[in-house]
């Protein structure tokens, strides 16, 4: 399978644990993102990399959340000190820059924090 | 205002049915649009680009209007499989990230 892929797909967390995920990106794909979906909404753009370097990040992305691509492949999320809030689908996007801005998403994680 | 907006629907259509979506979006300056599909619990998937001049793939047919500022999707003789989450995407000038409707829910009915 040559598609995005993310782990773990589920996550289930108390809250104040810190928690990670990963993305790993179509193998040529040179941008990656991540999104976050609650129930009932269309997906919120949380941050994008183009190859390693982080080029935008939402006002959604408070402190206790960092992402990184070092070496322009996968992707991590850290969430620090989880809230409840937290709680929603983190999904990850990847696309490649020569064939304009056609996103292909990734399974998704499920985070749940109790 | 919400940047992209939908109408979420249910939209409940009988097999065999001509269905249409509109979603409005408030930036003037965005410089791509795109239709995905959502199954329940899964994740988005691209349906189609979306053109000034319009673009048909098989029974979806889709339009930009950039004057109005809006996008639409027609689905022509309606599957069950089309039951689905329909979100329409816009992309601000200047940035690659997707703005997301809420998206419009459509169920098929036999």
């Amino acid at each position: 399978d040559t598609g995005v892929s993310q782990n773990p797909r589920h996550k289930i967390t108390k809250r104040g644990q810190n928690v990670t995920f990963r993305c790993d990106p179509i193998s040529e794909h040179n941008r990656l993102y991540w999104y976050r979906q609650t129930l009932g909404q269309g997906p919120e753009f949380l941050t994008y990399f183009q190859n390693e370097a982080q080029l935008e990040k939402s006002r959604l992305l408070s402190d206790r959340f960092s992402a990184e691509r070092p070496k322009g492949s996968f992707s991590t999320l850290e969430i620090q000190r989880t809230e409840q809030g937290d709680s929603a689908m983190y999904l990850c996007a990847s696309s490649f820059v020569e064939r304009g801005n056609e996103q292909f998403f990734g399974p998704g994680t499920r985070l749940t924090v109790l | 205002r919400k940047e992209v907006e939908q109408d979420p629907g249910p939209f409940n259509v009988p097999e065999g049915a001509t269905v249409a979506f509109n979603c409005t979006y408030s930036n003037s300056a965005s410089q791509s649009f795109f239709w995905y599909r959502q199954d329940c619990r899964k994740e988005p998937k691209l349906l189609m680009s979306v053109y000034s001049s319009g673009n048909e793939d098989g029974r979806f047919t889709a339009q930009l209007n950039r004057a109005s500022q809006y996008i639409s999707l027609l689905i022509r003789d309606s599957k069950l499989s089309d039951s689905a989450t329909y979100l329409c995407v816009v992309t601000p000038s200047g940035t690659y990230k997707y703005i997301f409707g809420t998206g419009t829910r459509l169920k098929v009915l036999a």
